[in-house]
């Protein structure tokens, strides 16, 4: 099957513990993307990577940090730092420059971490 | 930098009524795209329609489709004939090029009662 995977669809740590939510992407897409969405709120950018090796840092990247050593792959790690880490986060891709909707994003289904 | 803005926190509609979604942005880049989505309960972002800013054409995805206003900085999506699945909370986005990101509004809730 083609697609977006998160795993685990729901994440339990304690506090003062990194987590670290899985991305992985079949879909040959170059563009990944992570978001975080608290209780009634829209999506905010956490970190973007546009080509393997290379990411930027999105509006609240403070706590967070991310690899894209593969082009399929790109983890996120909630770190000890980020107060508040309890949220819905989602995962993104987009296709190739030039490519039919290039400028499109797909979601994956998401991962909704508890931190107690 | 870019903005969206989504004035509606919440719409109601009457099932096989039209409802329209307001959305207005700010942007300094001369290419953009704007984008709608949908998310329902289960959390995922489902892609709706999409619109270039240098469209001459409002686009349209069967029952749904964007009034863009270029000059008005308005991209209002509008749904016809809602289905109670319709229900859910949409959200406005518009994506840069020169930057590669995109960014997103609050959201509307949207309740389609039957």
């Amino acid at each position: 099957d083609g697609g977006i995977t998160q795993s685990p669809k729901y994440l339990f740590r304690k506090e003062g513990q990194n987590v670290t939510l899985s991305c992985e992407q079949n879909l040959n897409h170059d563009a990944m993307y992570w978001y975080r969405q608290d209780p009634g709120q829209g999506l905010r950018l956490i970190y973007y990577s546009q080509i393997v090796n290379d990411f930027q840092k999105g509006d609240i990247a403070e706590g967070y940090s991310v690899s894209r050593e593969k082009k399929e792959s790109f983890p996120l790690t909630v770190t000890s730092a980020q107060k508040n880490p309890t949220a819905f986060y989602l995962c993104a891709t987009s296709p190739p420059a030039g490519a039919r909707n290039s400028d499109t994003q797909y979601f994956g289904p998401g991962t909704r971490l508890t931190v107690l | 930098a870019q903005k969206i803005t989504q004035t509606q926190p919440g719409m109601f509609v009457q099932e096989k009524e039209a409802v329209t979604l307001d959305c207005t942005y700010d942007t300094s880049d001369p290419s953009y795209g704007l984008f709608w989505y949908k998310q329902p309960s289960s959390g995922e972002m489902i892609f709706l329609i999409y619109q270039g800013s240098y469209d001459q054409q409002n686009a349209t995805e069967g029952r749904y489709s964007l009034n863009f206003q270029k000059a008005r900085k308005s991209a209002n999506l509008v749904i016809s004939a809602s289905q109670l699945g319709d229900s859910a909370m949409y959200f406005c986005a518009i994506f840069s090029p020169t930057s590669g990101d995109m960014r997103f509004g609050a959201g509307t809730r949207l309740t389609v009662k039957p």
